[in-house]
């Protein structure tokens, strides 16, 4: 049962346009919401995040828009350059008073941005 | 360096061997969390200490696995008698404040 869903394996975008990355989410208690970026042979690495009493974070290029009655939550690229080109994915998060704030991580999206 | 370090980059084990893989977090980071990542999938949460306490250990997914952080910065996952399933990427991440921010390169288990 996947509670963090990113339902296109892959994205194919211009250098220079918007490029949308999509992720559900099935679980209600998910409070807090963050995106990686992953090259391949290397960890992922923290791009930006959103809590859940927002609905939209932006920094720089990259703009986090969420939805919580929709329980969706997108990542924007504007504009998008081919250093963009990774593996994308969404992970959410549960707020718990003297716990983790382990993370569930979607499949990820490879984003291809094209020159 | 300023990063998560982990040790082996890449591990080959013949099944049924024991394998330890090693990482340095950032310096002065109080959380810790170890995930597995499959091919193809996303990271799976395995576990998560607070300084030296293993708060959370939920996601290991057999008790052939075991993490440890004796003094509350290195932290070593030990894989008991491998088996095939076991093969995937193991990343560690480390957090000034409970989120996994910084992750590592990741060692790559593979069984045969």
């Amino acid at each position: 049962d996947q509670q963090v869903k990113q339902n296109s394996p892959s994205l194919s975008v211009q250098e220079g346009r918007i490029s949308i990355l999509n992720c559900d989410y099935t679980n209600s208690m998910f409070d807090y919401f963050l995106w990686y970026k992953k090259y391949p042979a290397e960890g992922p690495t923290f791009l930006i995040s959103i809590s859940s009493i927002k609905d939209k974070n932006e920094d720089g290029r990259f703009t986090v828009f969420l939805n919580k009655s929709a329980k969706h939550l997108s990542l924007h690229i504007v504009p998008s350059q081919p250093g963009d080109s990774a593996v994308y994915f969404c992970a959410a998060s549960a707020l718990r008073e003297g716990g983790s704030e382990k993370l569930v991580f979607g499949k990820g999206t490879k984003l291809t941005v094209n020159p | 360096g300023a990063g998560v370090s982990q040790s082996p980059r890449y591990k080959v084990a013949k099944r049924g061997q024991d394998v330890a893989l090693r990482c340095d977090p950032i310096s002065g980071h109080v959380s810790l969390f170890w995930y597995q990542q499959a091919l193809g999938q996303g990271p799976e949460f395995l576990t998560y200490f607070q300084n030296e306490a293993q708060l959370d250990k939920s996601g290991l997914p057999s008790d052939r696995f075991f993490a440890e952080r004796p003094e509350g910065s290195v932290s070593t996952l030990k894989i008991q008698r491998t088996q095939q399933e076991d093969s995937a990427v193991y990343l560690c991440a480390s957090s000034p404040d409970g989120y996994a921010a910084f992750f590592g390169q990741g060692t790559r288990l593979t069984v045969v």
